[in-house]
């Protein structure tokens, strides 16, 4: 049962430290997703990977987070230093896009990173 | 930008047909999703429609698509407490510079006894 795994499931921290968030994107996918989803904001794309390489991060807070696909089954997110609007649900999705028009682009997602900075 | 909308809540009774409404600005969308989310869970990918098709039928589940009037929707037959959920509809542009879905905010589900 191929599945989008995440860690940790849960983060409480606090303000200022270093917070890092781990996806592994089912086996064969191509493309992973970062969102995050709050009551106020609802469900938010902060970065987008295809083949490993970012192609969307426009979401994305430049000066305090960062992702990265160090290879192929892991993906992860960074915020540096965190802050309590932070707080939030973290969801990686992945999929598989074969190139051509009309593309379809199902995602499968993980079950989250619930992440809360005090 | 793109933008997509639905109603926020719905109640039914179990054994009821729900119908969950969205409308969409894009109108070079290729594909539409319907996904849902249980509590403290992730987004499932419950069923999508080619833009170029105006109905799909995957067993409970049934979408429908007036692309002419940029409207989708989801009917559960028969439904049931497990439905309970929050029901988010996502659609894809054609423009190929728009590589991720945009998300409604979700219509939260609510089946009774």
């Amino acid at each position: 049962d191929a599945r989008v795994t995440q860690t940790p499931r849960d983060k409480v921290t606090e303000m200022g430290q270093e917070v890092t968030m781990r996806c592994q994107p089912i086996l064969g996918h191509n493309t992973v997703f970062w969102y995050r989803q709050t009551m106020m904001q609802g469900l938010e794309l902060l970065a987008y990977f295809r083949n490993r390489a970012p192609l969307d991060d426009s979401g994305m807070p430049k000066d305090r987070f960062s992702a990265e696909m160090p290879d192929a089954t892991l993906a992860t997110l960074k915020i540096q230093p965190s802050e309590p609007r932070d707080s939030a649900v973290y969801f990686c999705a992945s999929g598989l896009v074969v190139s051509g028009t009309g593309e379809n682009s199902e995602q499968y997602f993980g079950p989250g990173t619930r992440l809360t900075v005090t | 930008g793109e933008d997509v909308e639905q109603s926020l809540f719905l109640s039914v009774r179990e054994g009821d047909s729900s119908v969950i409404n969205c409308t969409y600005t894009d109108s070079s969308s290729t594909y539409l999703y319907w996904y849902k989310q249980e509590p403290g869970a992730g987004l499932q990918l419950l069923t999508y429609i080619f833009s170029n098709m105006d109905m799909k039928q995957d067993q409970r589940l049934t979408v429908l698509l007036n692309k002419k009037d940029k409207h989708l929707s989801l009917r559960i037959a028969d439904t049931q407490t497990g439905d309970s959920a929050i029901y988010f509809c996502a659609e894809k542009g054609g423009d190929t510079g728009r590589r991720a879905l945009t998300f409604g905010s979700g219509t939260r589900l609510q089946v009774q006894p």
